[in-house]
């Protein structure tokens, strides 16, 4: 079936490391994007990809980086200089403008 | 970006249809007004999506009102698998990304 995976679905990290989220899509959709979402919170844009080899800003995007160098995949990083990093990061797909968006079940970042 | 007003929370009862507001009085001409609920743990589900008329999909039903300030996602028989967060959002037909809010959480009563 088509969809979207993220690993791992729980993630531990050490102040001062950086840690990379995967994301991997097998729906031949162009555009990719990563959300966070702290407790009782709604989704918040990180970066998105409208296609290989460009992404933009999203609304919180310091602090973390990604690149897209194949269609299917769009990892994170959330480096040292993000100071509070416990979320629960989503990533979504979808084939552009309008049309819906598909999301993974998400990966749980804590803290050492 | 143009913002949606939502209930904190609804009840249901099992098996009765659920409607939920939103409203969006400065909507613009070209947004769109998607619907995404979110179980526990989980990422978003997109439901539905319209720009003018009312829209129906194995999920839900979108109601827009004629001046497009509001609309109604109706559940027709709410399950307990129903039970969620439910976004309303308003997307511009140019913009790639989704503005969430808190949504609307529901509980369906067996």
């Amino acid at each position: 079936d088509g969809g979207i995976t993220q690993s791992p679905k729980y993630l531990f990290r050490k102040e001062g490391q950086n840690v990379t989220l995967s994301c991997e899509q097998n729906l031949n959709h162009d555009a990719m994007y990563w959300y966070r979402q702290d407790p009782g919170q709604g989704l918040r844009l990180i970066y998105y990809s409208q296609i290989v080899n460009d992404f933009q800003k999203g609304d919180i995007a310091e602090g973390y980086s990604v690149s897209r160098e194949k269609k299917e995949s769009f990892p994170l990083t959330v480096t040292s200089a993000q100071k509070n990093p416990t979320a629960f990061y989503l990533c979504a797909s979808s084939v552009g403008g309008h049309q819906p968006q598909h999301f993974g079940d998400g990966t749980r970042l804590s803290i050492l | 970006d143009a913002k949606t007003t939502q209930p904190n929370s609804m009840e249901s009862n099992e098996e009765e249809p659920v409607h939920l507001p939103c409203n969006h009085s400065t909507i613009s001409g070209t947004d769109y007004i998607h619907w995404y609920r979110q179980l526990p743990s989980q990422g978003p589900e997109y439901v539905i999506h319209g720009l003018t008329s009312n829209v129906n999909n194995r999920m839900a039903s979108l109601a827009i009102a004629e001046d497009r300030k509001s609309s109604t996602l109706i559940l027709h028989r709410a399950t307990l698998r129903d039970a969620a967060v439910y976004y309303c959002i308003l997307r511009d037909a140019n913009d790639y990304k989704l503005s969430f809010g808190a949504g609307t959480t529901v509980t369906v009563r067996a």
